[in-house]
């Protein structure tokens, strides 16, 4: 019962570094998202995709790109690493968009120095 | 929801007492709301959901109440356990078929 799985959970990076965030999930779910988490701060959506073959920009979607590899991978990617990037990056899934319970992986926890 | 900013509003109880959670929502067409429950260097973790044609809603240990005239939802606990230490947030759906909005979570502390 692994449900959402991110990898890797930790990662230095310096400024201006790439890096590949990693979320697969085996419940069969339609929809997949991205989130970031700071300190004391609400989740804020940064991509989704509802579906395979479709993405969607959220609340905070510059910086980043995302790529829905299959039905079972969302991934997100850091092109130009920015200190103010630094944060918890959190992978979750639903059956579909809407009124469903999103169920999150343990996350990633990304420091850019 | 709330958003708090840095500090979280901190709920203490004594183990075994009943703990309630409250959440204001800002938008009144919000017809979905969800409660989380976020275990530290966790992710957060599903409790229980409320659709807006509903007051109520039991599960098991928790009741979540929703009042659409003042725009309140809140999480009670029954017998409330160590393990129940964490933050909760609640989360509402403002636009049919889009994206749940978060809010910025109470933090919960038994003590025992």
């Amino acid at each position: 019962n692994a449900g959402v799985t991110q990898t890797p959970k930790f990662q230095v990076l310096k400024t201006g570094q790439s890096m590949t965030l990693q979320c697969a999930q085996d419940m069969n779910h339609n929809s997949m998202y991205w989130y970031r988490q700071d300190p004391g701060m609400g989740l804020r959506l940064i991509y989704y995709s509802a579906s395979e073959g479709t993405t969607d920009k959220g609340e905070v979607p510059n910086g980043y790109n995302v790529s829905r590899l299959n039905k079972r991978e969302f991934s997100l990617r850091l092109e130009s690493a920015a200190p103010s990037q630094t944060s918890v990056y959190f992978c979750a899934s639903s059956s579909r968009v809407g009124n469903q319970p999103q169920h999150f992986g343990d996350g990633t926890r990304l420091s850019i120095l | 929801g709330e958003s708090v900013g840095l500090h979280l509003p901190t709920l203490s109880v004594q183990e075994g007492d009943n703990s309630i959670i409250n959440c204001a929502y800002s938008n009144s067409a919000s017809d979905y709301f969800i409660w989380y429950k976020q275990e530290s260097g966790k992710g957060p973790q599903f409790i229980i959901d409320i659709r807006s044609n509903m007051d109520k809603r039991q599960g098991q240990r928790v009741t979540v109440l929703l009042n659409k005239t003042v725009k309140h939802l809140s999480l009670q606990i029954a017998a409330t356990q160590p393990g129940d230490s964490a933050v909760y947030f609640c989360a509402e759906n403002p636009n049919a078929g889009n994206m749940l909005t978060f809010g910025g979570g109470t933090r919960l502390m038994v003590k025992p």
